[in-house]
């Protein structure tokens, strides 16, 4: 019954290659967002879709590229990998109110090689 | 642009001590939320409080306090008597609508380090 939940939690993968993380939620929520948080532990907002439309796109390399199959549900693909891309990424939504919070998922930590 | 800075990068502290994290935010818009965040070293991200910008009241959970004064914008986090268990790595970071999304703009964060 986890509220966010990604997977996969670890993911290894050779330069040049194209991979993706899945990220789904139970709460209901109408929008859905991707942070990355690199080695510095810097965290910045990537993507935002609500209710299945893009509306965040931060200045993000278009080998990114986020879907949004239906409000549950935020999947993040990332083609080519690079040494750089190396990072944890973390899924969160929110409702449409401002006034709650965000919830996140556990984090998914990307090691290129 | 909003911004949140947290000035220290590393505070180290022997248990029992009291420890005060900074957070400092630049915003142009009157409404705006304000959150702290805990990451232990497991690596998840923690929701720590919530603060609305038109509620000043200081707010107290257990060990953990904040003060919040628009007039320095400021919203500062304090535990008092630390426990190695809250060794962390503590994020402010401030909401900005932006069509119907909330966008937090994170601080860079200050690593806790409460030793035995």
């Amino acid at each position: 019954d986890t509220a966010v939940s990604q997977t996969p939690k670890y993911l290894v993968t050779q330069m040049g290659n194209d991979k993706s993380i899945k990220c789904e939620q139970n709460l209901g929520h109408d929008t859905m967002y991707w942070y990355k948080q690199d080695s510095k532990k810097f965290l910045k907002i990537m993507f935002s879709y609500n209710n299945k439309e893009l509306i965040i796109n931060e200045t993000v390399p278009n080998r990114f590229s986020p879907k949004s199959p239906d409000k549950a549900h935020l999947n993040l693909h990332i083609n080519s990998l690079e040494l750089g891309d190396s990072a944890v990424y973390f899924c969160a939504s929110s409702p449409r109110h401002r006034d709650h919070g965000y919830t996140f998922g556990s984090g998914t930590r990307l090691t290129v090689v | 642009a909003q911004k949140v800075t947290q000035a220290q990068t590393e505070i180290s502290v022997v248990e029992k001590e009291d420890v005060t994290l900074d957070c400092v935010y630049e915003t142009r818009d009157t409404t705006y939320y304000l959150f702290w965040y805990k990451q232990p070293p497991s690596g998840e991200l923690v929701f720590l409080i919530r603060r609305n910008s038109f509620d000043e009241q200081n707010e107290i959970s257990g060990r953990y306090s904040w003060n919040f004064q628009k007039s320095t914008s400021s919203f500062n986090f304090t535990i008092t008597a630390s426990q190695v268990v809250d060794s962390a790595v503590y994020f402010c970071a401030l909401s900005e609508a932006t069509q119907g999304a909330q966008k937090l703009v994170f601080g860079q964060g200050t690593r806790l380090t409460i030793n035995p």
